[in-house]
């Protein structure tokens, strides 16, 4: 069991630039989360799939956020024109099918820096 | 919309000692699911224990254990026996319950748990 992967851990930018973010989840996991946490805060939640399927989104995923997921495996999340209010670190998490699944299972994170 | 208030930034015990984190919560929902969630520093959050809204009996694992109090909305972790292991960002989070509905925690703001040789 390899865990909830996410690639990169850090990622420094310039303001304006577009960034994307990967997450693998743990092998047959369907659902999926995003989230955000800010120095100090708990994560926010951004974004969820259950399989390829996006079935919810937060009012935090502006229209400068996209996220896939489009064989219900990895994920993407995408950044267009990032501000210096986005530098937070992105979790993922994945958790197993099953209507009483509880555990999400968290990545290590990739911490974003918009310079 | 659903809550999770912890109140204590940051607390400190004394190795091998007792110590309590609390968390309120808010929700009109009557089944939920509530977690203790540990993020040591660097590290990937886990999960240290859960408790169902519906069951009356407190969680326990090893030496952590809560006190649910549903009427109060109250959910505190106690952790015994502290061990320089454990000092980590502790996150208090809510999930509802219902199939069908998104499953996205609500996390709380966290409380710094420094634990002292």
């Amino acid at each position: 069991d390899t865990g909830v992967s996410q690639d990169p851990r850090h990622k420094i930018t310039k303001r304006g630039q577009n960034v994307t973010f990967r997450c693998d989840p743990i092998s047959e996991h369907n659902r999926l989360y995003w989230y955000r946490q800010t120095l100090g805060q708990g994560p926010e939640f951004l974004t969820y799939f259950q399989n390829e399927a996006q079935l919810e989104k937060s009012r935090l995923l502006s229209d400068r956020f996209s996220a896939e997921r489009p064989k219900g495996s990895f994920s993407t999340l995408e950044i267009q024109r990032t501000e210096q209010g986005d530098s937070a670190m992105y979790l993922c998490a994945s958790s197993p099918r099953g209507d009483r699944s509880r555990e999400q299972f968290f990545g290590p994170g990739t911490r974003l820096t918009v310079l | 919309a659903q809550t999770v208030t912890q109140s204590q930034p940051e607390m400190s015990v004394q190795e091998a000692e007792t110590v309590t984190l609390s968390c309120t919560y808010d929700t009109s929902e009557s089944d939920y699911y509530l977690f203790w969630y540990k993020q040591p520093p660097s590290r990937q959050m886990i999960l240290v224990i859960r408790q169902e809204a519906y069951k009356q009996q407190n969680a326990t694992e090893n030496r952590f254990s809560v006190n649910f109090q549903k009427a109060a909305k109250s959910f505190s972790l106690k952790i015994s026996d502290s061990q320089l292991g454990d000092a980590a960002m502790y996150f208090c989070a809510y999930r509802r319950a219902y199939s069908g509905s998104a499953r996205q925690l609500t996390f709380g703001s966290g409380t710094q748990l420094t634990v002292l040789p």
